[in-house]
C-alpha cells in the first residue's frame, strides 16, 4: 500500500519568515495531496491540496509544490504568522471510488513572535 | 452547512471494558471513514463506509474492534475488549462522491485513555 513520508517532524521558525514541510509518497499511482492544519485538541482542517495534473497551487501565503517524478510534494508558509503555529500533515491518495488518505506522521510548526 | 459530529468527545475505561464511539456526517456525505489518531502521529484509516456497505477493513483489528453504518447515515465503532494501545483520538470523517468529492471533512475525535 501506500506509504508517506514527512519531514521535519518539527520546525521553528520567527514571525515573518517562511517554513517548508516535505513529504514522499511510494505509489506512482496516487493523484490527490492535500494538507491539513491540526491545531491542539481540534479536527484536521484541510488548507491546501493539489492533484497531479498540476505542478503547483497557492492560496494566499500558502502554497503547495508537486513533483510527481520524484514522488515528494512540499507546503510551503510564507509570511508565517503566530497562528500558523499547529501540526501539519500531509496525505496522499488515489482517485476512484475509494479515495482513502494516507497521512504523514506530521509537522510541529512554531511560529516564534 | 453543519459539520462531522461526535460523541462523546472523552472517554476513559479500563482495560478489557468496551466502549462505543457515535458519528454522524455532514447531511448527504455517503462515504465515512473512521480513523485512530495515536498521540504524536497522524491518522490512520480503520474503516470506510460507503452508503452502508465497507468498503476497506482491511486496518481493523477485528478481533475487538467492529463498526457499522445503519440506514447509510450515522455510524458508531465499538472496541471490546480494550488494550491499553487502543488509547488514541477516534477521528470520524465523511466526504461526498457527488461533483470533485475530493476533501474529507473530519469530526472533532473522540479522545478515548484505557487504564
Amino acid at each position: 500500500g501506500e506509504n508517506v513520508e514527512q519531514h521535519p517532524s518539527t520546525l521553528s521558525v520567527q514571525e515573518g519568515d517562511s517554513a517548508v514541510i516535505k513529504c514522499t509518497y511510494s505509489d506512482s499511482a496516487s493523484n490527490y495531496f492535500p494538507w491539513y492544519k491540526q491545531e491542539l485538541g481540534k479536527r484536521p482542517q484541510l488548507i491546501i491540496d493539489i492533484r497531479s495534473n498540476v505542478g503547483e497551487k497557492k492560496d494566499q501565503r500558502i502554497a503547495v509544490t508537486l513533483n510527481k517524478t520524484a514522488k515528494h510534494f512540499s507546503l510551503h508558509i510564507t509570511e508565517t504568522q503566530p497562528e500558523d503555529s499547529a501540526v501539519y500533515f500531509c496525505a496522499a491518495s488515489i482517485s476512484g471510488s475509494a479515495r482513502q488518505l494516507t497521512f504523514g506522521s506530521g509537522t510541529q510548526l512554531t511560529v516564534l513572535p | 452547512e453543519a459539520g462531522v459530529a461526535q460523541s462523546p468527545r472523552y472517554k476513559i475505561i479500563e482495560k478489557r471494558q468496551s466502549v462505543a464511539f457515535w458519528c454522524n456526517p455532514i447531511s448527504g456525505h455517503a462515504t465515512l471513514y473512521w480513523y485512530q489518531q495515536i498521540l504524536g502521529q497522524g491518522p490512520k484509516l480503520l474503516i470506510q463506509f460507503q452508503n452502508n456497505g465497507v468498503v476497506d477493513d482491511s486496518q481493523l483489528p477485528k478481533d475487538r474492534f467492529s463498526a457499522e453504518r445503519l440506514k447509510g447515515v450515522d455510524s458508531t465503532l465499538k472496541i471490546q475488549p480494550a488494550k491499553l494501545e487502543d488509547s488514541a483520538v477516534y477521528l470520524c470523517a465523511s466526504r461526498t462522491t457527488s461533483g470533485r468529492g475530493y476533501e474529507q471533512y473530519f469530526g472533532p475525535g473522540t479522545r478515548l485513555t484505557v487504564t
